[in-house]
Parts: structure tokens; C-alpha cells; sequence
């Protein structure tokens, strides 16, 4: 997945701990997305960013954080993990906020809470 | 609330078959319209739609757009064991600088 990262592919943790995903990229583009996908919902924004310090809600937003400090850095936070944010995180990015060949998606986080 | 909705969710094939995937959605200011292939890890484009009745190809696979019956098709002819993935659908819509996907369509192929 050229340009785009995301760290760690796999996490296993326990409820009530915080948990953060990364994705980093080298294409400086200036939107970065967090979206979740579980089996018969597709893909779900969760958050996303416009611009450094620039971030907006998505549709499944409650109990996700996010921050960006840098261009090519966008971290999602988990404040106290449930059972219910068991799921594979994907991080996309896009020059022009997905009017032009959409996104470029990272790898994904498969993330496990116990 | 905007919506996208594929179907069917499930569909298996035998090897050589042709598949019809569908894509309906209800959007304010539709601008484009975006189909993606998922095998394991993250989804790859694969089209982009803006204008009904233009057909997109790519060698087996194939798109069109009807914006007045807000639905798009992709098309698969001679399916191979290689075309197995979760084909997904995504809408953009002016104002928004975000796509908005449905469920998603798993399709097996089978030798």
C-alpha cells in the first residue's frame, strides 16, 4: 500500500484500556480517514481530517478520538475500549476528499478487545 | 440520512459464470459514484462514475451509472477464481469531502 501505513496490524487488548491506531503517510495529502468495518455494515466513517488540527465527526464517532498534529501523521484513540469497537480499522487517504479516484486505503488494524 | 445500498450482500459462483452487482443510493447533490475490490487486506479502486449511461471497462469487469434511477451496476464476465473478493460501492456527494459506502457484496467464485 504505497504511501500509506498503519500501525500496529494487530492488537489485542483488554476492555476498559486505551487503545491508539496510527497511520502515516508519505503523500502528503491533506485528508486522512478512519473508518471501522465489521461483516453486513461495510465501511463506517469514524472520523476524519481536512487539515492539521482540522478534524470532523463521522457517523460512528462515540468513543473515537482523533488527533493530528503533522500532515502525515492521523492517530485514533480508543479512551476505554469495549467489546463493541472489536472490529478492522482501515485509514484512507485523499488529495481531493474522494472526488478524484477516491482513496488510497492503508492495510488495516485488526483490532481485538477482550 | 444519506444511504447506499448493495445487493445482494452474498453470491457464489461456479468459474466462467457472469455476475451482476448492484449499487442503489439515496444522496443530497450526488456527485460520483466509486466501486472498490477487497480481497484480504485493504480495498483497491476500481472505477469512478459521474455521468449515466457511460460505461466503464476494464478488461472483464464493467460499470455504468443510471442517475436517474440512482443505481450503478458492475459487471463481471467469465469469472475467475481470482475475481473472489468483497465488491464494495461508494458515493461522494457535493459539499462532502468523504465517500460513503454500503454493506458490501462478498462474491465466491468456485472452480
Amino acid at each position: 500500500d504505497a504511501g500509506i501505513t498503519q500501525s500496529p496490524r494487530h492488537k489485542v487488548t483488554e476492555t476498559g484500556t486505551p487503545v491508539t491506531l496510527r497511520c502515516h503517510q508519505t503523500e502528503n495529502h491533506r485528508y486522512m480517514y478512519w473508518y471501522r468495518q465489521d461483516p453486513g455494515h461495510g465501511l463506517r466513517l469514524i472520523h476524519y481530517s481536512y487539515g492539521v488540527k482540522d478534524t470532523d465527526k463521522g457517523e460512528v464517532s462515540d468513543g473515537y478520538s482523533v488527533s493530528r498534529s503533522k500532515t502525515e501523521d492521523f492517530l485514533l484513540t480508543l479512551e476505554s475500549a469495549t467489546s463493541s469497537q472489536t472490529s478492522v480499522y482501515f485509514c484512507a487517504i485523499s488529495e481531493l476528499g474522494g472526488t478524484s479516484y477516491g482513496y488510497t486505503f492503508g492495510s488495516g488494524t485488526r483490532l481485538t478487545v477482550v | 440520512e444519506d444511504k447506499v445500498v448493495q445487493s445482494p450482500l452474498s453470491l457464489v459462483v461456479h468459474e466462467g459464470d457472469t455476475v451482476t452487482l448492484n449499487c442503489s443510493y439515496e444522496v443530497t447533490n450526488f456527485r460520483s459514484l466509486l466501486w472498490y475490490k477487497q480481497e484480504k487486506k485493504a480495498p483497491t479502486f476500481l472505477f469512478m462514475l459521474t455521468s449515466s449511461g457511460i460505461e466503464k471497462k476494464s478488461g472483464r469487469l464493467s460499470s455504468i451509472l443510471d442517475k436517474k434511477e440512482l443505481f450503478s451496476i458492475l459487471n463481471i464476465t467469465a469469472t475467475q477464481t481470482g475475481d473472489s473478493a468483497i465488491y464494495l460501492c461508494a458515493v461522494n456527494y457535493q459539499g462532502a469531502q468523504k465517500l460513503v459506502f454500503g454493506q458490501g457484496t462478498r462474491l465466491t467464485i468456485n472452480p
